[in-house]
């Protein structure tokens, strides 16, 4: 089993729309969690960490369910510039490794 | 944060000869991380190169095909020996920080991507 599972999609939506993205782990100790973006043939750079108590940031909320152990990252208002991979990160807490999901494909159409 | 430069950012290399990726951080780290990643996959970590000791190889990853330099703590190397086409793939190095609420963040390098013909 992975120690992190992401819907590959793409997910094609409209601009304006909301669209929600939910990734699994298999660790119940991890400690932190990211959501990372990775736009074609560049190197991933940190959207945004996730909180036990839940994130914002402008358009982007991310969120965390320890008992169930998936987080998840909701944006509002799609953007053209959205469009790009997002990653979700956890790391596990003794040696601070970090297993990263397959990514999430997301296309904003005009 | 920290600023990473890696080098080079693509090849295109012969089946049998080695390539060696350049990783050079503008602050000193602890550890510096490469990982690849294939077309369509997710960050697989190859190893944890420490300053002053051998790397720590991660399963599926050893020393005769993914040697690594750690010199000084701003500088690493990660040399890809006797290439197939199978390591056809992006090669990045990482480093660790910590972030907001004491999370402690990867930062990147812009990655190296490799052709094996």
């Amino acid at each position: 089993r992975k120690e992190v599972e992401q819907d590959p999609g793409p997910f094609n939506v409209p601009e304006g729309a909301t669209v929600a993205f939910n990734c699994t782990y298999s660790n119940s100790a991890s400690q932190s969690f990211f959501w990372y973006r990775q736009d074609c043939r560049k190197e991933p750079k940190l959207l945004m960490s996730v909180y036990s108590s839940g994130n914002e940031d402008g358009r982007f909320t991310a969120q965390l369910n320890r008992a169930s152990q998936y987080i998840s990252l909701l944006i509002r208002d799609s953007k053209l510039s959205d469009s790009a991979t997002y990653l979700c990160v956890v790391v596990e807490g003794n040696f601070n490794k970090f297993y990263f999901g397959s990514g999430t494909k997301l296309n904003v159409k005009p | 944060s920290a600023v990473i430069s890696q080098k080079p950012s693509r090849d295109i290399c012969q089946r049998g000869t080695s390539l060696t990726i350049q990783c050079q951080v503008d602050s000193q780290v602890t550890m510096m991380f490469w990982y690849r990643q294939q077309p369509g996959q997710s960050l697989t970590l190859i190893a944890t190169a420490n300053q002053g000791s051998e790397a720590t190889y991660e399963s599926g990853f050893v020393i005769d095909k993914f040697p690594i330099s750690r010199p000084n703590l701003t500088f690493s190397t990660l040399t890809v020996s006797n290439m197939s086409p199978e390591d056809s793939s992006i090669y990045l190095c990482s480093v660790e920080y910590l972030g907001v609420g004491a999370n402690t963040e990867a930062f990147f390098g812009q990655g190296t991507r490799l052709t094996v013909v």
